[in-house]
């Protein structure tokens, strides 16, 4: 079946680079997410591959993706204090009608 | 602010009661999800649906019901409530029934608690 890994804690210091890493299963996925959760609040949309790119850079933010291995990266450049968040990785099976199946979160600390 | 709304921000009722969870999607997205996140299941899809009809169910218990009115918001219903319905539910949208489009935006979450 569908699954998204991720592992659960990364701690960096400010103005380093984060990397947080993402594992998935289904092959036929078109589209893979990256969402950040602040503390009490929703889901932000951060950005998004479709499946036959393998890097998208924004900004601060830029998306590995290795198809072949089935694992997504996002590295977080000169990453600040309100860059602490959990993140989630995301992917829309291909046989989806647009729902998507989400990984336990990666819980982001950044230390000053 | 992504633009879905969502109301009321929190619940709390007793077991055994019955909720309505409101959901107002972005202007011009025609699709609907919503997803149940709490800690022990993490993000679970519960059902979408797409200009009035659903489009997919996903882990949706059958005390939970949703539909999708002609102004496209969307009512999710919870009934006979037990202690581990209490959960964070958020509404999401999309422009497209999902096969086309890449962007899903996420409402703030209405955080209900059953006693």
């Amino acid at each position: 079946g569908e699954d998204v890994e991720q592992s659960l804690f990364l701690s960096v210091r400010e103005g380093d680079s984060s990397v947080i890493n993402c594992t998935y299963t289904d092959s036929s996925s078109t589209y893979l997410y990256w969402y950040k959760q602040e503390p009490g609040a929703g889901l932000q949309l951060l950005t998004y591959i479709f499946s036959n790119m393998d890097m998208k850079q924004d900004q601060r933010l830029t998306v590995l993706l290795n198809k072949k291995d089935k694992h997504l990266s996002l590295r977080i450049a000169d990453t600040q204090t309100g860059d602490s968040a959990i993140y989630f990785c995301a992917e829309r099976p291909g046989g989806s009608q647009g729902n998507l199946i989400f990984g336990k979160g990666t819980k982001l600390s950044v230390k000053p | 602010d992504s633009g879905v709304t969502q109301t009321p921000k929190h619940l709390i009722t007793a077991t055994g009661q019955r909720v309505t969870l409101r959901c107002s999607p972005r202007s011009g997205d025609l699709s609907v999800y919503w997803y149940q996140q709490s800690l022990d299941q993490g993000l679970q899809f519960l059902i979408q649906y797409y200009n009035g009809e659903e489009r997919a169910k996903g882990n949706i218990l059958e005390r939970f019901s949703a539909q999708q009115f002609p102004d496209l918001h969307s009512e999710l219903n919870l009934s006979s409530l037990e202690l581990g319905d209490s959960a964070l539910y958020f509404c999401a949208s999309s422009v497209a029934s999902g096969r086309e489009g890449g962007e899903q935006f996420f409402g703030p979450g209405t955080r209900l608690t059953v006693l």
